[in-house]
């Protein structure tokens, strides 16, 4: 049973430029969340998309963007990069049966560094 | 504000002994506490859920306990091992129905369990 699978594992940009990070869910799971950690921080909550829309955001600018396609899989998109956007970037997968539970699945993560 | 704190110092235990975290929270009102395991350069685990009406869950060596009047929740590991040396994360679930149960993590707490 595969689980949550993100590319690339690591990345480099310039500020300015745009970045697209990927991410697989876990087997089964329709809902896909988002979140950004700093070194040293706890992850930070994106956004969660399900049924291809966005659902819930957290308190991230609109350079943050997201999708998700029709297989469940999802993309983060980030414009206008900033040397703050370095970080740790998690996708995380769920399943809405849980309903409220919001038990979170994640993957190993995506390395943005913004030189 | 809205704040959930750990504690930044990392806990150093002997091998055998019971390591104890804490996760205090002011201005959340969460449905739901979990905590997270994370190992260095890998994604956090879910371990533990634990809801707001019931005071204490275990499973195997892990016991939590949520206490809504103090805002506060112990994360027990009885006799640790080695293995058991990461960060711990503790999570609130800020929301009750699906599409608003968006999470809020701590920073983390590391354990070095010491053979």
């Amino acid at each position: 049973d595969a689980g949550v699978t993100q590319s690339p594992t690591h990345l480099i940009k310039t500020r300015g430029q745009q970045v697209t990070l990927r991410c697989s869910p876990k087997s089964g799971h329709d809902t896909v969340s988002w979140y950004q950690q700093a070194l040293g921080q706890g992850p930070q909550f994106i956004f969660q998309y399900y049924e291809e829309e966005e659902r819930q955001r957290g308190n991230f600018p609109d350079r943050f963007s997201g999708h998700q396609f029709p297989n469940y899989s999802s993309e983060l998109n980030v414009n206008a990069l900033l040397l703050g956007d370095s970080a740790l970037y998690l996708c995380a997968s769920s399943l809405r049966g849980q309903l409220a539970k919001n038990i979170q699945y994640f993957g190993a993560g995506t390395r943005l560094s913004v030189l | 504000s809205q704040k959930i704190e750990q504690n930044s110092e990392a806990l150093n235990i002997q091998e055998g002994k019971t390591a104890t975290l804490t996760c205090n929270y002011t201005n959340y009102s969460p449905a739901y506490l979990q905590w997270y395991r994370q190992d260095p350069g890998r994604g956090p685990v879910f371990l533990l859920l634990i809801r707001e009406n019931e005071k204490e869950k275990r499973k195997e060596r892990l016991k939590v306990t949520f206490d809504t009047t103090l805002k506060q929740s112990l994360f027990h590991i009885t006799a640790s091992q080695p293995a058991d040396s990461a960060t711990y994360l503790c999570a609130l679930v800020l929301g009750f129905t699906y599409g608003n149960n968006r999470l809020a993590f701590g920073k983390g707490n590391q354990v070095v369990v010491i053979p």
